[in-house]
């Protein structure tokens, strides 16, 4: 059981650059996330979606769009990458139950991404 | 606003002594709390969470933690701290933004047990 799988692990890109991060999770999980993790801020969320079907933005949205494939595919796209989207990007699943959400999330193990 | 606090950025614990790393909430509301843990380089994994209930709640690896509302804290508590419990806490509190009832995250605790 594989759980959340992000690809790629690291990547460098150039200002400018065009990129796509993947996730896929193999829970069933309805609800997926993603994540920037930068020194001394903990996590904070870009976008989130809900159900399959659905997304909404998080706190920090601004520079990306996301894709939900389908129930098992969440991707994050940066369409012209800056120096300050330089993170550890996460992807996370749960399952949902109402308006809380009182279940943990899954998370991968991250993809690093520098930009020069 | 709605926040977590995690107050000290880093504990340092002898390997055998008990250890506390501290959380405090403010939400509106009844909360659900979690705390996760990440190894380095690695995503979070969950240890605990309170919904409701018994105040403390027992987790992975031997960890714990005390839900305390008076003083809106859930501070994670080990008996006897390992080694190999160094790494990176974060605690967590779900509040409904709209009807999502996203995660909050501290910004994160480091743990540091020495032999």
């Amino acid at each position: 059981n594989a759980g959340v799988t992000q690809t790629p692990k690291f990547q460098v890109l150039k200002t400018g650059q065009s990129m796509t991060l993947q996730c896929a999770q193999d829970m069933n999980h309805n609800s997926m996330y993603w994540y920037r993790q930068d020194p001394g801020m903990g996590l904070r969320l870009i976008y989130y979606s809900a159900s399959e079907g659905t997304t909404d933005k998080g706190e920090v949205p601004n520079g990306y769009n996301v894709s939900r494939l389908n129930k098992r595919e969440f991707s994050l796209r940066l369409e012209s990458a800056a120096p300050s989207q330089t993170s550890v990007y996460f992807c996370a699943s749960s399952a949902r139950v109402g308006g809380y959400s009182n279940q943990p999330q899954h998370f991968g193990d991250g993809t690093r991404l520098s930009i020069l | 606003a709605q926040s977590v606090a995690q107050p000290e950025d880093q504990v340092n614990v002898a390997e055998g002594n008990p250890l506390t790393v501290k959380c405090t909430y403010s939400v509106s509301g009844n909360p659900y709390l979690f705390w996760y843990v990440q190894y380095p380089n690695r995503g979070l994994q969950f240890l605990l969470k309170y919904i409701t209930g018994d105040n403390l709640v027992k987790g992975s690896y031997g960890f714990e933690a005390e839900f305390n509302k008076s003083q809106t804290s859930f501070h994670l508590k080990k008996p006897s701290a390992l080694v190999s419990d160094s790494a990176l806490y974060f605690c967590a509190v779900a509040i409904p933004v709209g009807s999502q009832g996203n995660l909050i995250f501290g910004k994160g605790t480091k743990l540091s047990v020495k032999p």
